[in-house]
């Protein structure tokens, strides 16, 4: 069965105090993994797609990397502002541009 | 930028009400999507649909039906409300030929009573 599943569920940080989020996925055919962020009573907003193991992407403090199982969001000296939920999402080789959703980790960085 | 509107932010309903939740996007896309997220199972799928008048069925469309009558608009619809329907509902879309992206609107908050 497709599934994409998140670790931790929460996640408190110390402003500055740098960490990784773990998205893990089995998914048949991954065309794309894909991380949002997602702020309280908001829809999801884009971050990154990798698509192939060994990729890396970057944003200000967040870059993305990808194996052939998992993918991990590492923050680096995060800041209250990086508050938020981090989805990650694995898209499937079908006809259609279906994208399964992991829970997602609630991050809280403290001042 | 992409621009991804739904009609309501928060809705109240009873239970045994129809229910209509409306998505406009702007940027010519193919692909719509409606999704529902709950604490604790992420975003699941009800419907997307990939052209005007084209649907296809998500993981959860059960007690939902969606229309989509012209290129820039879907509707989901919830014939009979009912409690275990109280979520969060999101639209969003995507071109068929970039579909990396999906580009989300700022989500429906439905209660039903």
């Amino acid at each position: 069965e497709d599934q994409v599943t998140q670790s931790p569920e929460a996640l408190r940080l110390q402003e500055g105090e740098s960490s990784s989020l773990n998205c893990s996925y089995t998914v048949s055919g991954l065309r794309g993994l894909f991380w949002y962020r997602q702020d309280p009573g908001k829809g999801p907003e884009f971050l990154f797609t990798l698509y192939s193991a060994g990729e890396e992407k970057e944003k200000e403090r967040l870059k993305a990397t990808l194996t052939k199982k998992e993918s991990f969001l590492h923050i680096t000296a995060p800041k209250p502002e990086d508050s938020a939920t981090y989805l990650c999402a694995g898209a499937m080789k079908t006809s259609y541009d279906k994208v399964i959703f992991g829970p997602g980790t609630s991050l809280s960085v403290i001042p | 930028d992409v621009k991804v509107t739904q009609s309501s932010r928060y809705l109240v309903k009873r239970t045994g009400e129809k229910v209509f939740l409306e998505c406009v996007q702007d940027m010519d896309h193919e692909n719509m999507f409606w999704y529902r997220q709950d604490p604790g199972l992420g975003l699941r799928l009800i419907y997307f649909s990939y052209d005007v008048k084209m649907k296809e069925k998500g993981d959860i469309p059960e007690g939902y039906s969606v229309s989509r009558e012209k290129k820039e608009r879907f509707s989901l619809i919830l014939e009979s409300a009912s409690t275990n329907q109280t979520s969060m509902y999101l639209c969003a879309s995507t071109n068929s030929y970039s579909t990396d992206t999906q580009y989300f609107g700022p989500g429906t908050r439905l209660t039903v009573l």
